[in-house]
């Protein structure tokens, strides 16, 4: 079964810091990714995705993603962070052109200011 | 901006209750889904739904649960006979269009507990 992998689960940064997110995925046919971020008491809220072209993807606020194909991933950046980006991140994928998204656990991340 | 609705926030039942999980999709989307997270898991998809019947659905989605557009704006899911289980938050999206290519627009989700 197709499966999408987080490894973090809480990460805490101080602004200004580097934002790497893991996120990998076990299906080995066609795959779109995304990332999708929930800021508190809000909507989950699509931030990058990616399905064909250019692995690396630009997304809102700063956010970037590279979709690695040997490495089954697609990790998150972000070169400075900002207290406003604590949120819970979502990596999630779709398989084969259905219509329907697997998700990752989730990431927290909790910014310092 | 138009935005995915739903209600209730929050739901509080007796097991074995029926419930009714309601959601207003963004007007000109066609294409309807539910997801639902349990706490400390993964957002899990339950139900896809084009053209008033059901286009994809997961192992998760059994007799128990059944869904319907019964106008023209709500699209709605049910839990006939409610488990501790069934103890979730429950997520409604939409798309404009079929596929991965179009984005899924969430609703903020509705906390269902069941007692």
């Amino acid at each position: 079964a197709q499966s999408v992998s987080q490894h973090n689960h809480h990460v805490i940064l101080s602004e200004a810091a580097s934002l790497e997110l893991g996120c990998n995925y076990s299906y080995g046919g066609t795959v779109n990714l995304f990332w999708y971020v929930q800021y508190p008491g809000q909507h989950l809220q699509l931030l990058l995705k990616y399905f064909s072209g250019d692995p690396l993807v630009k997304g809102i606020k700063g956010f970037e993603a590279e979709f690695i194909k040997s490495k089954f991933s697609f990790n998150l950046r972000k070169p400075s962070v900002q207290w406003s980006d604590t949120a819970e991140y979502f990596c999630a994928v779709n398989v084969g052109g259905a219509n329907n998204l697997f998700f990752g656990t989730g990431t927290r991340l909790t910014v310092i200011p | 901006e138009p935005e995915v609705t739903q209600t209730p926030s929050h739901q509080v039942t007796q097991m074995g209750q029926e419930v009714i999980l309601r959601c207003v999709p963004i007007s000109n989307h066609l294409y309807f889904y539910w997801y639902r997270q349990i706490l400390g898991q993964k957002v899990e998809f339950l139900v896809s739904f084009y053209n008033n019947e059901i286009s994809e659905k997961s192992e998760i989605f059994d007799d128990q649960f059944s869904v319907e557009r019964p106008d023209g704006s709500n699209f709605t899911l049910k839990i006939r006979s409610t488990k501790l289980e069934d103890s979730a938050m429950y997520f409604c999206a939409s798309s404009a269009l079929a596929g991965s290519y179009n984005e899924q627009f969430f609703g903020p989700g509705t906390r269902l507990t069941v007692l």
